[in-house]
């Protein structure tokens, strides 16, 4: 069965400090990947998506970045983090053709300070 | 434009009495929907879903929706709450072209003993 794993669970940063957050998922081939940011009692936004190895669309101009140097690995980085960073971050995936069921990751709770 | 409109941030209800979450949405094509749940610091998990199949979709919980074209209107309903049931809701459309997710804003369900 097809899993999907993000670490870390909570991350403290200092503005101006860099981030990487990693989210890889098992069971599947050539699955499309997102991000989604969710602020404090608001909805989720997505903020990248991916239809294969160094294929990502941003959806948002923003302080933050996306790589996918592997089939099944996913990551969100930053050079210099924020304030306004701060939030819940959640990886997703979908089978390769984007049509069927997002299914989330555990999420990360960022806050930068 | 397509969008989701949660008609209620807060709905309280006692236990074992009716849940009713709202969800009213703006497509000029026949929309995919689901509804999400969230229970504090977690990722995301699917209810149920509707893909144009049968109106009334019965998802997992005891949780079931109707999606009412001419109302424009996709509720999640529950008989008999619990109280494992308190969570953060989420209405979902997905684009048809790109299978992007767009997220209601939530309803917050309190279940009250």
């Amino acid at each position: 069965s097809q899993t999907i794993h993000q670490w870390p669970a909570t991350l403290v940063q200092p503005v101006g400090s860099p981030l990487s957050l990693e989210c890889t998922v098992e069971g599947t081939s050539n699955p499309n990947l997102y991000w989604y940011r969710q602020a404090a009692g608001r909805g989720l936004q997505l903020l990248f998506y991916s239809i294969g190895i160094d294929q990502i669309s941003s959806e948002v101009p923003q302080n933050l970045s996306a790589s996918r140097p592997q089939d099944r690995q996913f990551i969100l980085s930053s050079k210099k983090l924020l304030l306004s960073d701060s939030g819940f971050y959640l990886c997703a995936w979908s089978d390769w053709d984007g049509k069927n069921i997002q299914y989330f990751g555990a999420g990360t709770r960022l806050s930068v300070l | 434009a397509q969008s989701v409109t949660q008609l209620d941030s807060h709905v309280s209800v006692s236990e074992g009495t009716p849940v009713l979450l709202r969800c009213n949405y703006s497509s000029s094509y026949s929309p995919s929907l689901f509804w999400y749940v969230q229970h504090p610091n977690k990722g995301l998990q699917l209810l149920l879903k509707y893909t144009s199949a049968a109106t009334l979709v019965k998802g997992i919980n005891g949780f079931e929706a109707e999606f009412k074209k001419s109302e424009t209107s996709f509720h999640l309903t529950k008989p008999s709450a619990h109280m494992s049931d308190a969570a953060e809701y989420f209405c979902v459309y997905r684009s048809g072209n790109t299978g992007k997710l767009i997220f209601g804003q939530g309803t917050t369900l309190q279940v009250k003993p």
